[in-house]
């Protein structure tokens, strides 16, 4: 199994300009979620889909989309890309369940760096 | 809400020395709580987890313990390391998180000497 995988890895771009970030899992799993990480601020969740068809706004939504396409993918669109949106973006998938079998897991990452 | 606080490194160790990273956390009743390891250039990785109070996770030779009356989960560690070196995330899954949403804190920055 592939687990969670994340395209691109690396991606530049110039203010203004717009791109999608793609997720896919193959855990057949319900949950996804996208997380950004900054230097000395951890992950920060941006938005999340409990599961196929619903999607919700984490705690830094602001200038993001996401689309829930099927049960496997969730992209994640910056629609007019800014430098605070340089940071390093997390997608990650859980199976919702009871208490002890809540782990997420993660894929590689993807730098955005917006000059 | 909920928070999850934990030491700041970087934390700076000579092999075969003893880890300790803190961590606590605020949230109502007994939330689930987690430590992830993020190696160089790669993603985040569970290390371990604890669900009730008092539980103890383990792996890889690191422990933690769920502690209820400090709200504390610290991450041990007896003998370390270079390939620990990483950083360690602290988290916590809240009862009322919907959509099993975690919460992390800001990442400890691990780096072992040989």
């Amino acid at each position: 199994n592939a687990g969670v995988t994340q395209t691109p890895k690396f991606q530049v771009l110039k203010t203004g300009q717009s791109m999608t970030l793609q997720c896919a899992q193959d855990m057949n799993h319900n949950s996804m979620y996208w997380y950004r990480q900054d230097p000395g601020m951890g992950l920060r969740l941006i938005y999340y889909s409990a599961s196929e068809g619903t999607t919700d706004k984490g705690e830094v939504p602001n200038g993001y989309n996401v689309s829930r396409l099927n049960k496997r993918e969730f992209s994640l669109r910056l629609e007019s890309a800014a430098p605070s949106q340089t940071s390093v973006y997390f997608c990650a998938s859980s199976e919702v369940a009871g208490r002890g079998t809540d782990t997420q897991y993660f894929g590689p990452g993807t730098r955005l760096t917006v000059l | 809400g909920d928070s999850v606080t934990q030491m700041e490194g970087p934390v700076t160790l000579s092999e075969e020395a003893f880890l300790t990273i803190n961590c606590t956390y605020t949230a109502t009743g007994y939330p689930s709580l987690f430590w992830y390891v993020q190696y160089p250039g790669e993603g985040l990785q569970l290390l371990l987890k604890a669900t009730k109070a008092d539980d103890k996770g383990s792996n890889k030779g690191f422990e933690a313990t769920y502690r209820k009356e400090t709200t504390s989960f610290h991450l041990e560690k007896g003998s370390v390391q270079v390939s620990d070196s990483a950083v360690y995330f602290c988290a916590l899954r809240g009862i009322k998180a919907a959509g099993n949403k975690l919460t992390f804190g800001g990442g400890t920055r691990v780096l072992v000497k040989p």
